[in-house]
């Protein structure tokens, strides 16, 4: 079975500034996807980022970068010139091929002003 | 463009009742999975579907059943409802079950059981 790891419950960070949210994951799998998931106040599941797991480059979406190092098992999330509105739980997903995703437990980010 | 529609979004229940929730994927989407979210809680995976037949089974009560019909909407079937049944239940949909699809996901039911 799959795990993932978010190690950080809570972060803060300062408006404008950049944070990393860390996440680590265990597999036997070989390919396999892994995402940021970001759940406003409204509880709404968005999607902030994905990765292919054979694909060696880092995925980016404007502010969103990821750190994906594959033999490491870790996928952190560094999110740039913060803004209020990341504010959020965090969610790092692992999804294998054809399958469900399994979540970690997420973490609270705080943009402060 | 469709999401992934829930409904109800909001359900209040006494304990013993039974539930019914209810998933519309998008268009062409073949696949449905149910999460649960208790409060404070990361998303566990409930029960999937793919062209109506259960392709993956999680931590789903015994109390609850699901399926998915002919127009691949999905309905998650709750019985004897408990207080730790209170929770917000996403629905997602993605096209297919093999290669890279991603999981689009719903707005969620919020369920509390008084």
């Amino acid at each position: 079975a799959q795990t993932v790891t978010q190690s950080q419950p809570e972060m803060s960070v300062q408006e404008a500034e950049t944070v990393t949210l860390s996440c680590t994951y265990d597999t036997s799998e070989n390919n396999y996807y892994l995402f940021w998931y970001k759940q406003p106040p409204s509880r709404q599941m968005i999607l902030v980022i994905r990765q292919e797991a054979y694909k060696q480059q880092n995925a980016t979406e404007n502010r969103f970068s990821v750190n994906f190092q594959k033999a490491a098992k870790s996928f952190s999330l560094k999110i740039s010139d913060s803004q209020l509105g990341d504010t959020a739980m965090y969610f790092c997903a692992f999804k294998s091929v054809g399958g469900k995703s399994t979540f970690g437990d997420g973490t609270t980010l705080t943009v402060k002003p | 463009a469709a999401g992934v529609i829930q409904s109800p979004r909001h359900l209040i229940k006494e304990k013993r009742e039974t539930a019914t929730l209810k998933c519309y994927p998008i268009p062409r989407h073949d696949t449905v999975y149910w999460y649960q979210q208790g409060p404070g809680q990361d998303p566990q995976f409930l029960i999937s579907f793919y062209e109506k037949m259960q392709s993956d089974k999680g931590s789903i009560p015994d109390r609850f059943s699901a399926q998915q019909f002919s127009d691949y909407h999905s309905e998650l079937n709750m019985s004897s409802l408990e207080l730790g049944d209170s929770a917000l239940y996403f629905c997602a949909s993605r096209r297919g079950l093999a290669g890279y699809n991603e999981q689009f996901f719903g707005p969620g039911t919020r369920l509390t059981v008084l």
